[in-house]
């Protein structure tokens, strides 16, 4: 199975932050890469998917790159609501896998 | 809107079974892949199983294959997990989550306790 690595696994940052969010996989999944927000108590909420595209209604303060095994999720000004836990995802192969997740909270 | 709701969770004694159950409304259910996830307390997110829209490819993740099972009824819109022989570290909420790469839309999810 295809590992993935989130760094860091916690953020404390500020409203207007810039902010940004590492996923490593364990071997090349091209950009077959989602990210996905979580807020506590409710379902995950898919934000970006094939790297860097954005779902449809998700603002365009939330931005994707990478390829191969290095991705990166970034928000450029942080508001409150984007305080949350984020997981990458890959969709390379089966199974499918997550990391970790990074919890992004107020500083 | 689409709407993905789960039921049959609850709490079951280690070695028992559960079926869980995924009501889905709002979209043609027949056409689009289907999944399971789940999320033990505190802790991420794991991918359980997926099953085409007719039925017909099916896979597990390692954790649970052999025992549940994964299937869909698309004249009665659901999606079911039939789960056996469950262990405590089964214990999560299970989400019903409607997409083939990645997981579009998600039910609010049911908690199932394995536990003495």
């Amino acid at each position: 199975a295809i590992q993935l690595t989130q760094s860091p696994s916690s953020l404390s940052a500020s409203v207007g932050d810039r902010v940004t969010i590492s996923c490593r996989a364990s071997q090349g999944i091209s950009r077959a890469l989602a990210w996905y927000q979580q807020s506590p108590g409710k379902p995950p909420k898919l934000l970006i998917l094939d790297a860097s595209t954005l779902e449809s209604g998700v603002p365009s303060r939330f931005s994707g790159s990478g390829s191969g095994t290095d991705f990166t999720l970034t928000i450029s000004s942080l508001q409150p609501e984007d305080f949350a836990t984020y997981y990458c995802q890959q969709f390379n192969s089966f199974p499918r896998t997550f990391g970790q997740g990074t919890k992004l909270d107020i500083k | 809107q689409v709407q993905l709701v789960e039921s049959g969770g609850g709490l079951v004694k280690p070695g028992g079974s559960l079926r869980l159950s995924c009501a889905a409304s709002g979209f043609t259910f027949s056409d689009y892949y289907m999944n399971w996830l789940r999320q033990a307390p505190g802790k991420g997110l794991e991918w359980v199983s997926y099953i085409n829209p007719r039925g017909s490819t099916i896979y597990y993740a390692d954790s649970v294959k052999g025992r549940f099972t994964i299937s869909r009824d698309n004249a009665k819109n659901s999606l079911y997990l039939q789960m056996n022989s469950l262990r405590v570290e089964d214990t999560a909420v299970y989400y019903c989550v409607r997409g083939d790469w990645v997981f579009q839309r998600w039910g609010q999810g049911t908690l199932v306790t394995v536990s003495s």
